[in-house]
């Protein structure tokens, strides 16, 4: 089955960057799209970016400059680059699988908090 | 990049029938067939429950729904459940530079 699996949660300070992973399995990597969704606490879900299977990207205006997305075929992983973190980018962070425009499977999530 | 528009609230009794809706534009929810649905219980992960406005991927009961009409699309669920208490959110491509865009969510009560 398929499976996501994220990297534990982060304590960052203002200004730092942090780097999530995603790591795959139970389908073929090279197939699919793989997202980044974020959740704030207490709030919705934001769409951040995605990244194909040729490792072209697209970001979210909202976080234009700030994030890479980058994916390992070798070891089947995506990674999440965030810079410049302030105190209002404390969320969940989650990758998602995409299919048919849609995200069919998320990673467990995780919590990066900034705080100084 | 504006979320599409949800209400915060929607509640029913078990065994009714309730809707939410989710309203953008044509540059969004009007212009492609390409809404999703996902329930998030509170401290889990989102579950996708409808994808192309109106499909259901295998194992979500068909007590679930979608449907579009111009710029809003609507997710039903029919026979409400306890279990079916959660938070909804919709998901729409969009054309432009932000390719994907969420609806800002609905709390479905179980009364």
């Amino acid at each position: 089955q398929v499976q996501l699996v994220q990297s534990g949660a982060e304590v960052k300070k203002p200004g730092a960057s942090v780097k999530v992973s995603c790591k795959a399995s139970g389908y073929t990597f090279s197939d699919y799209f793989m997202h980044w969704v974020r959740q704030a606490p207490g709030q919705g879900l934001e769409w951040m970016g995605w990244i194909n299977p040729y490792s072209g990207t697209t970001y979210a205006q909202n976080f234009q400059g700030r994030v890479t997305v980058t994916r390992d075929t070798s070891t089947r992983t995506t990674y999440m680059e965030l810079s410049g973190l302030r105190s209002d980018d404390t969320a969940v962070y989650y990758c998602a699988r995409e299919s048919n425009r849609a995200h069919d499977s998320w990673g467990q999530g995780t919590l990066v908090t900034v705080s100084s | 990049q504006s979320a599409l528009t949800q209400p915060a609230s929607v509640s029913g009794s078990p065994g009714q029938s309730i809707t939410i809706s989710c309203t953008g534009t044509s540059s969004d929810v009007g212009g492609f067939n390409y809404v999703s649905w996902y329930q998030q219980h509170p401290g889990k992960v989102p579950k996708l429950m409808i994808y192309e406005v109106s499909s259901r991927p295998s194992g979500i009961p068909d007590r679930f729904s979608g449907s579009k009409s111009g710029n809003t699309a609507s997710l039903t669920i029919s026979g409400l459940q306890a279990e079916d208490e959660a938070d909804y959110y919709c998901m729409s491509y969009r054309r432009g530079s932000t390719p994907y865009v969420f609806g800002t969510g609905t709390k479905v009560t179980v009364l």
